[in-house]
């Protein structure tokens, strides 16, 4: 079954730090790839998506994330976390077969120290 | 523009009642998705309308779920009898029609808690 994998359920950074959030995705042909963002008492936010060309995405907020065929992965990255980053954070798929419909990772719960 | 809106924000019932949720999708919007977040888990993908049909309700846990769109406008989202198991948060998406890479947009989410 088609799927997505965010290894890490909780991280804590410290404010000014970098962070990397992993994202994995089970093989697919032509995978649309997405990061959400969840603040509290909010709806999930797109941060960015991936659909085709240059692999290196940029996205709101300072975001971007890296799409890597050969690794399944589409990890998302900040230089330097705000703490108004803390969130949790979702990585998502499209296989496009249902016209749209997505599949999500468990998320990631982001804490940042002050 | 208005984003998705979705009511109530949270539900508290006991288990047997019956609880409706509503989504207001983004006006021009003839995609509609729900998704629900089991406590734990991932969001998991519920059913599709397109306007007011039923695109793909392969997501729908049971039969005593029960989602329509009338007019295809808004919708709304029933269980009955509620079960501990479906306490979670209920989230609509809307999305313009065109090819899938067009961004879905998603409400604050419903918090239904069964007790």
């Amino acid at each position: 079954a088609q799927s997505v994998t965010q290894p890490d359920i909780h991280i804590t950074v410290s404010e000014g730090a970098s962070l990397e959030l992993r994202c994995n995705y089970s093989y697919g042909a032509t995978p649309y790839l997405f990061w959400y963002v969840q603040s509290p008492g909010q709806g999930l936010q797109l941060l960015l998506k991936y659909f085709s060309g240059d692999t290196l995405v940029q996205g709101i907020k300072g975001f971007e994330a890296e799409f890597k065929r050969s690794q399944s992965s589409f990890n998302l990255r900040k230089p330097s976390v705000h703490w108004s980053d803390a969130a949790e954070y979702f990585c998502a798929v499209n296989y496009g077969g249902s016209q749209g419909n997505l599949i999500f990772g468990k998320g990631t719960k982001l804490s940042v120290k002050p | 523009e208005a984003g998705v809106t979705q009511f109530p924000s949270h539900s508290v019932i006991e288990k047997g009642q019956t609880v409706t949720l509503r989504c207001d999708p983004i006006s021009g919007h003839d995609n509609l998705y729900w998704y629900r977040r089991v406590m734990g888990k991932e969001i998991k993908f519920l059913l599709h309308f397109v306007k007011e049909s039923k695109q793909d309700e392969s997501g729908m846990p049971n039969n005593r779920f029960l989602a329509e769109r009338t007019g295809g406008t808004y919708s709304t989202l029933k269980v009955q009898p509620a079960e501990l198991e479906d306490s979670g948060v209920y989230f609509c998406a809307s999305r313009v029609t065109g090819s899938r890479n067009t961004e879905a947009f998603f409400g604050q989410g419903t918090r239904l808690t069964v007790v």
